[in-house]
């Protein structure tokens, strides 16, 4: 498995509160990216970085930010948590932005 | 905006019977994926399509690419309980974002 791992895997919080999870990658990709995955919608595009200090927005990036200060590490953060982001939130690294995504193993996040 | 459709969104089927599953997308793109995600697990790669008619084969599982058509097509033959997980096909759109489909659940029974 591509080396990617995202924490906490699980998370509960209340609404109003600040939340980030973290991705970790040890593959020194490029790109990274993350999604959230939702019945009914796949996954969807939240925000993606294309190098340290590099990044951009996805189709759904209302209410979320992104920080990327090194190559192995991509922050999402949520400022202030409502519960239509509860969610499971996946990482990825594509190493050239074309090749396969490898995925994290997700972070379920319920905002109550 | 490219859209990524998949159908059937459900699929049950009895093993050692064939089915397709099917990607249409809404704009122009020579490379579409396929991957599998098992239940509450993370989405593994399966087949990179790059151009016009590419076929790519593993196992009992076969996708096809046609790009005029803006449509992919993944085969199952003789499915087997194994095959049972949630399948996405995916296409990049601009600026190396991925658009992924709804995905198609397939439950395969014996």
């Amino acid at each position: 498995d591509a080396g990617i791992t995202q924490s906490p895997r699980h998370k509960v919080t209340e609404t109003g509160t600040p939340v980030t999870l973290r991705c970790h990658q040890t593959e020194n990709h490029r790109y990274m990216y993350w999604y959230r995955q939702d019945p009914g919608h796949g996954l969807r595009l939240i925000h993606y970085s294309y190098g340290v200090k590099d990044t951009d927005k996805g189709e759904v990036s209302d209410g979320y930010s992104v920080s990327r200060s090194k190559t192995e590490d991509f922050l999402l953060t949520l400022e202030s948590a409502t519960s239509s982001q509860t969610s499971v939130y996946f990482c990825a690294i594509s190493e050239t932005g074309v090749s396969p995504l490898h995925f994290g193993n997700g972070t379920r996040l319920t905002v109550t | 905006e490219l859209k990524v459709e998949q159908n059937p969104l459900f699929l049950s089927m009895q093993e050692g019977k064939n089915y397709t599953i099917y990607c249409n997308y809404s704009t122009t793109s020579d490379r579409l994926y396929w991957y599998r995600q098992d239940p509450g697990k993370s989405l593994e790669s399966l087949f990179v399509l790059l151009s016009n008619g590419a076929v790519k084969q593993e196992g009992r599982l076969m996708a096809s690419l046609d790009t005029k058509a803006r449509l992919s097509t993944l085969h199952i033959t003789a499915a087997v309980h194994d095959l049972s997980a949630t399948y996405f096909c995916a296409v990049i759109g601009g600026a190396q974002k991925l658009v992924f489909g709804q995905g198609t659940r397939l439950t395969i029974n014996p």
